[in-house]
């Protein structure tokens, strides 16, 4: 069984478009993440979910808006698509309490045209 | 925010060889973890340290983190080329409560 999963695997669209990423984990775990890994392979937190309610949200431009509709599910909404926005986001999640291990998923390969 | 800086950003070995990354900040870290990504694949938690000064093995691999726990290292014993891959450290970021600071990582490439 996939631990955190991700659909789509590519994405590809254009300008100005509205997309979304799925993503679900079956770990049991109270917290869920967003992370963006650029063309250099830099990997940054975007959001952060803890048990349905945001934590965290890193200097991320309002376009992107994440929507946990239970502890297992956190999506990603991104509207007004620009060029800038291709790269790979990932979702994670992690066990609440303890050293803060996290599980990732394959990830999302966005390009936009 | 708290920076993680590795080094080297790349490097290109035989297999049987030695190498050394590092990985290092001016922060104190309560914990820093390994991962290891694979093209087309999210990262994969290879080893957490924790306490200053602690030595894991993971097989071909030793992890040791620094006494005053600001930086760690991750030493491979005679390299092979499935251990080729892009290998990153992280620390807790104290802003977030849970999310990881990523170094920019390492990208290793053994041939056979």
């Amino acid at each position: 069984d996939t631990a955190v999963s991700q659909t789509p695997k590519y994405l590809v669209t254009q300008m100005g478009n509205d997309k979304s990423i799925k993503c679900e984990q079956n770990l049991g775990h109270d917290t869920m993440y967003w992370y963006k890994q650029d063309s250099k392979k830099f990997l940054k937190i975007m959001f952060s979910y803890n048990n349905k309610e945001l934590i965290i949200n890193e200097t991320v431009p309002n376009r992107f808006s994440p929507k946990s509709p239970d502890k297992a599910h956190l999506n990603l909404h991104i509207n007004s698509l620009e060029l800038g926005d291709s790269a790979v986001y990932f979702c994670a999640s992690s066990p609440i309490a303890g050293i803060n291990e996290q599980f990732f998923g394959p990830g999302t390969r966005l390009t936009v045209l | 925010t708290q920076l993680l800086e590795q080094s080297p950003q790349f490097l290109s070995i035989q297999e049987g060889e030695n190498l050394t990354v590092y990985c290092n900040s001016s922060s104190v870290f309560s914990s820093l973890q390994w991962y290891r990504q694979e093209p087309g694949e999210g990262p994969v938690l290879l080893v957490t340290v924790v306490t200053g000064g602690e030595v894991k093995k993971l097989k071909r691999l030793t992890f040791q983190f620094g006494d005053a726990r600001k930086d760690s290292s991750l030493h491979i014993t005679a390299a092979q080329p499935g251990d080729t891959g892009l290998y990153l450290c992280a620390g807790e970021n104290s802003n977030s409560g849970y999310a990881l600071n990523f170094g920019k990582g390492t990208s290793l490439l053994v041939t056979p």
